[in-house]
């Protein structure tokens, strides 16, 4: 299974809503990432956890939160989120975090629109 | 951090030869070249990547200049399913820093 899966496809959301994102991998990778991509932009990376431990957060405002629960799931929690953020929201995963020699696994991403 | 230049658009007829080029002038000794496409609002699908030598997979090929500041990308035989934006990334201590891509069009 060579599968990162995300949930929801798409999300409607106002900015006094609180809602999550979610991710799932059974590959058995310890690292995870969320990205974020405006349209017709590319992917800008969010945060990075490596063995369920957050290890970069690129400077993302508090608004985001994520959370890794397990080696398998992680969360991307919203809250007052601003229409800015609307923007389609990919998860990653690959074997270890730091090694530049092995493939990140893309999901299809979560179209999130903040009305 | 290392960055990538990429023509913003090309075109290829299909069942010819697709060759992207990259450029990564700034590239450090240990760090890999990346390329992965992405068709129209979907997840980024991994292509291939290399270090010094020249690589190929079931997908592409992906050549690296012996002075590794260039790349070039070959879909051998490109169809219409290959018309998609295709990034050259540098992997930066584990980090894929994505530049802003090639939009190839694959035309009949």
């Amino acid at each position: 299974d060579t599968e990162v899966t995300q949930t929801p496809k798409h999300l409607v959301m106002g900015m006094t809503n609180k809602k999550s994102l979610k991710c799932e991998q059974h590959m058995g990778h310890r690292a995870m990432y969320w990205y974020k991509q405006k349209a017709k932009k590319p992917p800008e990376l969010m945060f990075v956890y490596s063995y369920e431990k957050l290890s970069i957060n690129e400077s993302v405002p508090s608004r985001f939160s994520p959370e890794c629960p397990n080696s398998s799931l992680l969360n991307l929690h919203l809250h007052a989120l601003q229409p800015e953020d609307s923007a389609l929201y990919l998860c990653a995963s690959s074997q270890w975090f730091g090694s530049s020699n092995d493939e990140q696994f893309f999901g299809p991403g979560t179209r999130l629109t903040v009305l | 951090d290392a960055k990538t230049t990429q023509p913003p658009s090309m075109d290829c007829a299909e069942g010819r030869a697709a060759n992207l080029p990259c450029n990564h002038s700034t590239i450090s000794g240990n760090e890999y070249v990346y390329w992965y496409r992405q068709i129209h609002s979907q997840g980024p699908q991994y292509i291939i990547h290399g270090l010094k030598n020249n690589e190929t997979n079931e997908m592409a090929s992906l050549i690296i200049t012996e002075d590794r500041k260039s790349s070039t990308l070959i879909l051998p035989h490109a169809t219409l399913r290959d018309t998609a934006v295709y990034y050259c990334i540098v992997r930066v201590r584990g980090k894929l820093i994505f530049g802003q891509g090639t939009e190839l069009s694959v035309k009949p």
